[in-house]
């Protein structure tokens, strides 16, 4: 099966700094990798995906890296706010989702 | 567009006891994935269904099943409740499923088993 490592597990920022999360996954069939926000009592959120094919994609402020060769993935933040403060999960889907353990994210006012 | 629906969204169970939580998916949405995340293990995969058919499956005991009806809409059934079982249970769905679908997730359901 696919084991997913996330890390850091915690992450304090200043508003207005960039907050970096990195993924690894050892899948090697693993063709789609998901990135998801959860809020305290809400259902994970998808904020950006890549597929296998793609080295990067970005949406504003998000952007998230592939390394296919040396199976890691990576979510970027810039200019962070403080809405910004949630638990960020990376997924990497082979024949199943599989999870890393997830980062909780503070960005300081 | 509404979004995944999951009801109910608390549920307090005793030890042995049986719980049925449902799940709507999107509307236009075949594939449903549910998901256990606790603080311990994070989110872990259940099972998949697609068109009423059970596509994948996790590693859990026979005691967590579930179902699709024909309208998408799916249900999962744990037995012999355990302590351990208490978590939020986590049901996401995707247009066709697969490994190139997005996934969108519902609010869950919170299941506290006493």
């Amino acid at each position: 099966g696919e084991n997913v490592e996330q890390h850091p597990s915690t992450l304090s920022v200043q508003e207005g700094d960039s907050a970096v999360i990195k993924c690894t996954y050892s899948d090697s069939a693993s063709n789609y990798f998901p990135w998801y926000k959860q809020e305290l009592g809400k259902g994970p959120q998808l904020i950006i995906d890549i597929r296998s094919n793609v080295g990067e994609k970005k949406d504003q402020r998000i952007a998230v890296t592939l390394n296919k060769t040396a199976k890691h993935f990576s979510l970027h933040i810039t200019e962070t706010q403080p809405e910004d403060s949630a638990v960020y999960f990376c997924a990497a889907r082979g024949n199943d989702m599989r999870f890393g353990a997830g980062t909780r994210l503070t960005v300081k006012p | 567009k509404a979004g995944v629906t999951q009801t109910p969204r608390y549920l307090i169970k005793t030890r042995g006891q049986q719980v049925t939580l449902s799940c709507s998916p999107i509307s236009g949405h075949r594939s449903v994935s549910w998901y256990q995340q606790t603080p311990g293990q994070g989110l872990q995969f259940l099972f998949e269904y697609f068109s009423e058919t059970q596509r994948n499956k996790g590693n859990f005991p026979g005691r967590f099943s579930g179902r699709q009806f024909s309208n998408s809409r799916s249900e999962m059934n744990v037995s012999t409740l355990e302590l351990g079982d208490s978590a939020l249970y986590l049901c996401a769905s995707s247009r066709e499923g697969g490994s190139r679908n997005e996934q969108f997730f519902g609010p869950g359901t919170r299941l506290t088993v006493l």
